[in-house]
């Protein structure tokens, strides 16, 4: 079975504060992909980041970084100078290769970020 | 952004009548999902297409079926409606060259009374 575990249910922080996401997962598979979604008031999930299971390199992409860590099975997700348009619910999931790419999300961490 | 549309995407009905919900994807993916999203459970999912009439359970299937008649087209079906089954439900498509990820539709909410 899987299972993705974001303890954070609500984080607050002031812009231009850094913030990080934890995400951590379990699964028996050596072969698996970790995702970030983000969910803004709007409703609608928007794609962030798909990661393979054998690359541990960390990502960055503008104020977004990911730092995955097979030994500890986790796959954080930190903004950088955070900003009011980042407020938003963010889903990590994972899928295992050969699960018909079925994705176990986790329960989501409502970030608010205030002016 | 990925060609996906749900109909309706707002219903409200009563306890027992049925309810069917459609999704519409333009980008011929094989792979389609049906999920819910309430409050504290993060997206679970109900139903999964891997090909026209290849369907599947999820994790939370009782009381609800599928049908794919057509490469573009999953349905969902509520036969008989309870309260419980008021939420919001996501179809989303995974297929070509993004392998694994998956792209959501705007989503249906749905209310029972």
């Amino acid at each position: 079975a899987q299972k993705v575990t974001q303890a954070q249910t609500e984080i607050s922080v002031v812009e231009k504060e850094d913030v990080t996401l934890d995400c951590v997962y379990e699964t028996r598979d050596t072969t698996y992909y970790l995702f970030w979604y983000k969910q803004p008031p709007s409703g609608e999930l928007v794609f962030l980041i798909r990661r393979n299971s054998f690359d541990e390199q960390n990502e960055i992409s503008g104020r977004y970084s990911w730092n995955f860590q097979k030994s500890t099975s986790s796959f954080n997700f930190t903004i950088t100078a955070s900003q009011v348009v980042d407020s938003a619910v963010y889903f990590c999931a994972l899928s295992s290769s050969g699960s018909a790419r079925q994705l176990t999300f986790g329960s989501g961490t409502q970030l608010t970020v205030l002016p | 952004d990925a060609g996906i549309t749900q109909s309706p995407r707002h219903k409200v009905t009563e306890t027992g009548t049925p309810v069917t919900l459609r999704c519409h994807q333009t980008e011929n993916h094989r792979y389609m999902y049906w999920y819910r999203q309430d409050p504290g459970h993060g997206l679970r999912l109900i139903h999964y297409s891997y090909g026209v009439k290849d369907t599947d359970k999820g994790e939370v299937s009782d009381g609800y079926s599928v049908s794919r008649s057509k490469t573009e087209d999953f349905l969902l079906t509520l036969e008989s409606a309870t309260s419980s089954q008021t939420s919001v439900y996501f179809c989303a498509i995974s297929g070509g060259s993004s392998y694994n990820e998956q792209f959501f539709g705007p989503g249906t909410r749905l209310t029972v009374l």
